[in-house]
């Protein structure tokens, strides 16, 4: 059984790129999060998916994030014009239809913003 | 809104003692779930153990239990025969029922020494 996956694990880039990052869930499993987490914290949600709707998205997610889950498989997280202060892991979490509340996490993309 | 406080920022254990991390947590809401995750320099999110705030008993996983004071809002994670594999950040999270979205703490580094 394979966890979740995320690529690419590190990308470094200049301020004002865009960046994307890909998740790939555990397969069935319907409901994928995205979360961010900034040096010295704990994550912090960004967004969920069900299937392929996105039903919640925090105030965190500027209207310069975009995320989607086009066939309610893998799930991609665009940030465009990227600024020094996005500079963080971000982590997707999957989970299937009849757990109890156990997000299953990736190893996380490392995003660095110069 | 829910809110968890870890107010242990790093410990410091001799291996194969036992030792305890704490989590206070804050809901109006009578049904939750308190969760701890440990997150290794990889950067996964590993489940450890789950509390459910009608469980009338506290929650073990092997050498994970969780003590669960509901009076008292705190939820501390102890580990039992600590190993040097247990040497990571570890967080203490909570959700509502009906959504499996995720507030974290802080965490709390745990050093294991040889």
């Amino acid at each position: 059984d394979t966890g979740v996956s995320q690529n690419p694990r590190h990308k470094i880039t200049k301020r004002g790129q865009n960046v994307t990052f890909r998740c790939d869930p555990i397969s069935e499993h319907n409901r994928l999060y995205w979360y961010r987490q900034t040096l010295g914290q704990g994550p912090e949600f960004l967004t969920y998916f069900q299937n392929e709707a996105q039903l919640e998205k925090s105030r965190l997610l500027s209207d310069r994030f975009s995320a989607e889950r086009p066939k309610g498989s893998f799930s991609t997280l665009e940030i465009q014009r990227t600024e020094q202060g996005d500079s963080a892991m971000y982590l997707c979490a999957s989970i299937p239809w009849s757990n109890t509340g156990e997000l299953f996490f990736g190893e996380g993309s490392r995003l660095t913003v110069l | 809104a829910q809110k968890i406080t870890q107010t242990q920022p790093g410990m410091f254990v001799q291996e194969k003692e036992a030792v305890t991390l704490d989590c206070t947590y804050d809901t109006s809401d009578p049904s939750y779930g308190l969760f701890w995750y440990k997150q290794p320099s990889s950067g996964e999110m590993i489940f450890l153990i789950y509390q459910g705030s009608y469980d009338q008993q506290n929650a073990t996983e092997g050498r994970y239990s969780l003590n669960f004071q509901k009076a008292r809002k705190s939820a501390n994670l102890v580990i039992s025969a600590s190993q040097l594999g247990d040497s990571a950040m570890y967080f203490c999270a909570m959700s509502l029922f009906g959504n499996e979205k995720l507030t974290f703490g802080t965490g709390t580094r745990l050093t294991i020494i040889p």
